[in-house]
This record gives structure tokens, C-alpha cells and sequence, in this order.
């Protein structure tokens, strides 16, 4: 019950196409979703994060889009570009606890 | 911006050394983390600091791992007797609330 479910492991999509990650949970007490970035090499990246009382959320070229009742919640990425190339992970924490719970991660790679 | 750092971004130890990963979080933040990613794997949570104590710790943490927070700045990870499987990448976190954590670029730990 504490798991993210992640997919696809990988994606590739050319220039300006819309790359779209999804992550299943079962836990209702979760309450806060957050996606991070990570490049090789480095620490993840947060990117953008949403509670569960908006079903959208916008940042720049980022969306997250929250399906409550179905416990899903999916990353898009706008007129994605080579260096948006990076593995994505979605992770789930809620307000008793302290702990971030991840997903498997998503490689996407933007074809020039 | 602000950046949570560590050092040394690669550690090499031979089983059975013990060894402190350092973290400075960011200057105003409250709560404290470490998580560890085994190489092509999701990241996982370890413990929570908070209040100069322990909020939560997964079971991963057990007897051989060990925080501290010796000064206002510093934040450390400490194993005790390494093992082969304790080889990873291991991330510092902070945040000033529960919702968001940065991450720092973390420390490779090879075990040999």
C-alpha cells in the first residue's frame, strides 16, 4: 500500500512532442505529489508538485493533471526539448509522515 | 539560490570501515533527510530529522546506520561497519515544511 506505481520505465519522443508519465497509488493518506528531475549524476531536481484539491497544475512547460478517484497522477511535458532528457520520478508523502515514497523513475530522451 | 551541499560527492571504503557522509542543508530549513538510490534503481527513503532528533526511519536504517547534527550547519550519515550492499548513492535532503525537499547532489558510496 505504500507503493508508487511508475510507467512507462522509458520514453522517447522527438522535439515538441508531449512525453506524458504516469503513477498509480493506493495509499489515500497521501496528500502531496511532487515530481523531481534527475540528470546523471546528479540529485533530483524538484520540478512541480500538487495537492490533491486541484485536479491540474501548471508550471512553465510542466502539468501535472490529478485523477483523485482513480488515485492516478500524470506529468506532461510541453513542447519537450533535447535537454528535458533526464530520468523522471513521481513520489507520493502524506501529512503524517515525513517520508517521501518514490516511483521506479521514467528515462526520457527528447530526440533532436 | 540556495543549495543543500555534500561531501565528498565519491567515497571508496572497504568492508567493514565506518564511514560519515556530511550534508549542509540550507540555512533556514528545519527537517532533514537522508534517502540512498542503489545505481539504476527508484530512491529510497532512510531517516528524518527533526528537532535534533529522529522523526522516522525506514528499515533500511537499522542498527549499523546512525544522524547527527554536530553543529547549526552540519548534518551527517554515519555506517558504521560497511557492507558490500551498502553501496549507492546516498542523498541529503531539507525542507521548512514537510511538502518540499531539495536534495543535494549526493555521495557515491563504493564498498569494496
Amino acid at each position: 500500500q505504500q507503493q508508487v506505481k511508475q510507467s512507462p520505465q522509458s520514453l522517447i519522443v522527438q522535439k515538441g512532442g508531449i512525453p506524458i508519465i504516469n503513477c498509480a497509488y493506493e495509499n489515500t493518506a497521501f496528500d502531496y505529489f511532487p515530481w523531481y528531475q534527475q540528470f546523471p549524476g546528479k540529485g533530483p531536481a524538484l520540478l512541480i508538485a500538487i495537492r490533491p484539491d486541484v485536479s491540474e497544475k501548471k508550471e512553465g512547460r510542466f502539468t501535472i493533471s490529478f485523477n483523485k478517484s482513480a488515485k492516478q497522477f500524470s506529468l506532461h511535458i510541453m513542447d519537450s526539448q533535447p535537454g528535458d532528457s533526464a530520468t523522471y520520478f513521481c513520489a507520493a508523502s502524506s501529512s503524517g509522515t515525513y517520508k517521501y515514497i518514490f516511483g521506479t523513475g521514467t528515462r526520457l530522451k527528447v530526440l533532436a | 539560490e540556495p543549495e543543500v551541499t555534500q561531501t565528498p560527492s565519491h567515497q571508496v571504503t572497504q568492508m567493514g570501515q565506518e564511514v560519515i557522509l556530511r550534508c549542509v542543508p540550507i540555512s533556514n530549513h528545519l527537517y532533514f533527510y537522508w534517502y540512498r538510490q542503489i545505481l539504476g534503481q527508484k530512491v529510497e527513503f532512510l531517516v528524518s530529522f527533526y528537532n535534533n532528533e529522529i522523526s522516522e526511519k525506514s528499515e533500511i536504517f537499522d542498527d549499523q546506520f546512525s544522524v547527527e547534527r554536530p553543529d547549526g550547519s552540519n548534518f551527517t550519515l554515519k555506517i558504521r561497519s560497511t557492507k558490500l550492499e551498502d553501496s549507492a548513492m546516498y542523498f541529503c535532503a531539507s525542507s521548512d515544511n514537510r511538502a518540499e525537499q531539495y536534495f543535494g547532489p549526493g555521495t557515491r558510496l563504493t564498498v569494496t
